[in-house]
């Protein structure tokens, strides 16, 4: 089993819609919890940063984690066109007395105008 | 602007030699890691470093070599013994906050 589970997609919405993105993973050890984006032949960029369970907005984007079901989210309200890339969820732990970061396969999405 | 700057963008590599990816950053970040993409496998960690002069190796360092003599530079060799190296590789570093910035990224083909 994986660590980290992240559906790869693709997923395609039109634009204006609410999309939701997943992970789920098995150790409780991870505490912290990330959500990047990736452009195509980019990099990742940080895009929420939260730690343990609760919700974070930013603007049109919430992350939310639930520890009891070792399930997080990203939603996107109001998609335009410009949120096309790819998402993948990270998190992080004290793993056998050493700080791991381990990332989900990402989920490539697609915003149609 | 502060950053990570990963060279070349395109590298194309024949098969037994061995090619060196360079990243510098200007974040004065202390760790700076190396990971490889392949199309649905996500972000594999082959190498990373905590401090100057120490690094060590992540889940799949095998047929990779790094080095760290100064802060601002880890570069990465993908030596002949990498059997299949055509990837795309993400060099990081991280800072204060628990976030990873990374690097435009190079990608290597074998020919």
């Amino acid at each position: 089993q994986k660590e980290v589970e992240q559906d790869p997609g693709p997923l395609s919405v039109p634009e204006g819609a609410i999309v939701s993105l997943n992970c789920t993973y098995s150790n409780s050890a991870f505490q912290y919890f990330m959500w990047y984006r990736q452009y195509s032949r980019k990099g990742p960029e940080l895009l929420m940063y939260t730690y343990s369970s609760g919700n974070k907005e930013d603007g049109r984007f919430t992350a939310q984690v639930d520890k009891s079901s070792k399930y997080i989210s990203l939603f996107i309200r109001d998609s335009q066109p410009s949120d096309s890339a790819t998402y993948l969820c990270a998190m992080s732990g004290i793993i056998q007395g050493a700080q791991k970061l381990v990332f989900g396969q990402g989920t490539r999405l697609t915003i149609n105008p | 602007d502060g950053g990570i700057t990963q060279s070349p963008k395109y590298l194309f590599r024949k098969e037994g030699q061995n090619v060196t990816l360079s990243c510098e950053q200007n974040l004065n970040h202390d760790a700076m890691y190396w990971y490889r993409q392949d199309p649905g496998q996500g972000l594999r960690l082959i190498y990373y470093s905590q401090i100057v002069n120490d690094f060590q190796k992540g889940d799949i360092a095998e047929g990779y070599s790094v080095s760290r003599e100064k802060k601002e530079s880890f570069p990465l060799t993908v030596t002949s013994a990498q059997k299949n190296p055509t990837a795309f590789y993400l060099c990081a570093s991280e800072g204060l906050y628990y976030g990873y910035t990374f690097g435009s990224g190079t990608r290597l083909t074998v020919v």
